[in-house]
């Protein structure tokens, strides 16, 4: 089993290259997300699914873009990317809120992201 | 949504045990409260959570007031492993996929 598994771990990116980065699970989970976190900071939620098909917009969304089409992979896109989009990414998992809010959520061992 | 606030940092001496305070005074009564922690270079990992009573389990106890407006993570015997960010979280299932994870409290332990 292994669980949440982030692909590339380390990018370098040029301002205006795009890239995505893959997220899959192997939990049959219903719900993804992608989280960013910036030095010192708590993560903050940037896309989320809660199936296949269904995407939503976090906090913040501004220059990513996603999409869900199987349960167990969820890649995150940036189309051209920014300075300011440096920052470490993480992709997490759970079973569905409307089978418990108490759901433990997965999260990847993340990905580092730096724009030059 | 509601929100938690949490000690920016605390310190601890080995195999003592660490109270970690989590203030949330307009949680709701559908809120569970969650605590994750982050070890440096890693991401996010669950410890615990709970909704009314408290809770044990094999990484932490948690102790949830009665009013349920402050929560305590406890770790019973600190070992330089535990050194983290420990984030607590409210979670309900309206809106419960927005974790809110603030700053979290940086864990220091030392031998």
């Amino acid at each position: 089993n292994a669980g949440v598994t982030q692909t590339p771990k380390f990018q370098v990116l040029k301002t205006g290259q795009s890239m995505t980065l893959q997220c899959a699970q192997d939990m049959n989970h219903e719900y993804m997300s992608w989280y960013r976190q910036d030095p010192g900071m708590g993560l903050r939620l940037i896309h989320y699914s809660v199936g296949a098909g269904i995407t939503d917009q976090g906090e913040v969304p501004n220059g990513y873009n996603v999409s869900r089409s199987t349960t167990e992979d969820f890649p995150l896109r940036l189309l051209s990317a920014a300075p300011s989009q440096t920052s470490v990414y993480f992709c997490a998992s759970s079973p569905a809120l409307r089978t418990g809010a108490g759901n433990t959520i997965y999260f990847g061992e993340g990905s580092w992201l730096t724009v030059v | 949504d509601a929100k938690t606030t949490q000690p920016n940092s605390m310190e601890s001496n080995e195999e003592e045990p660490v109270h970690l305070p989590c203030n949330h005074s307009t949680i709701s009564g559908t809120d569970y409260i969650h605590w994750y922690r982050q070890l440096p270079s890693q991401g996010p990992e669950y410890v615990i959570h709970g909704l009314t009573s408290n809770v044990n389990n094999r990484m932490a106890s948690l102790a949830i007031a009665e009013d349920r407006k402050s929560s305590t993570l406890i770790l019973h015997r600190a070992t330089l492993r535990d050194a983290a960010v420990y984030y607590c979280i409210l979670r309900e299932l309206n809106s419960g996929y927005a974790l809110n994870f603030g700053k979290g409290t940086s864990l220091l332990v030392t031998p």
